[in-house]
């Protein structure tokens, strides 16, 4: 049973600051690894994959991978408040071989 | 690019009938697949094709629950019968699979499904 784990929150973070989300995930064979956006009432959209051990940065997103204790992360900086929405953590075992399983997500809060 | 098409946007129903949710996934793109979210569940893979083919199935709920896709530009999920607790927002997602690393999934807007 593949799992994807994250805290509901709500995660409220200050305008500016960095916000931290934190992803893991059980099956050891995972390769791919994905952060989405979703908004209330929207379909989730792709801020981010990373394949490999280590940080990833797109901007004012860094992603980070930790293979061996199976952790994943997304760090926003500056954050905004159009930041403010659920953050979704996908994981997939590689070349299509399933669909992407999911955590819940983690609500953040941007406040002004 | 027009993206992956869903339709309809939202769909009320009773309890009993039949439910069609369509998908045009984004030209070229191999892979489709059919989530379901809830606030209690998150995002569940239903099932999912590749080339048409149905690949996994082994999160469809139920025998009621269907899925085809008669050509690479068409996908339908059925219910039959429906019932209160298949309400749900259905996401129909699509993607291309270069190599042996999962790719993006790029999802339609979703069909938001009440079954009263």
């Amino acid at each position: 049973q593949k799992e994807v784990e994250q805290n509901s929150g709500p995660l409220s973070v200050p305008e500016g600051a960095i916000a931290s989300l934190n992803c893991t995930y059980s099956d050891r064979v995972s390769q791919s690894f994905f952060w989405y956006r979703q908004y209330s009432g929207k379909s989730p959209e792709l801020i981010m994959s990373i394949y490999s051990n280590g940080d990833k940065e797109d901007g004012r997103f860094t992603a980070q991978l930790n293979k061996a204790s199976q952790y994943v992360s997304l760090l926003i900086r500056d954050s905004q408040p159009s930041d403010s929405a659920t953050y979704l953590c996908a994981v997939g075992l590689g070349g299509g071989a399933d669909g992407l399983t999911f955590g819940k997500g983690t609500h953040l809060i941007i406040q002004p | 690019d027009a993206g992956v098409i869903q339709s309809p946007r939202h769909e009320v129903t009773e309890m009993g009938q039949e439910v069609t949710l369509r998908c045009k996934p984004i030209s070229g793109h191999d892979y489709l697949f059919w989530y379901r979210q809830t606030m209690m569940r998150g995002l569940e893979l239903l099932i999912y094709f590749n080339n048409n083919v149905p690949i996994d199935d082994s999160g469809m709920p139920e025998d009621r629950f269907s899925a085809k896709m008669p050509n690479a530009s068409f996908s339908t999920l059925k219910i039959q019968p429906s019932e209160p607790r298949d309400s749900a927002v259905y996401f129909c997602a699509s993607s291309f699979v270069p190599g042996p690393l999962s790719s993006p999934l790029h999802f339609g807007n979703g069909t938001r499904l009440t079954v009263t």
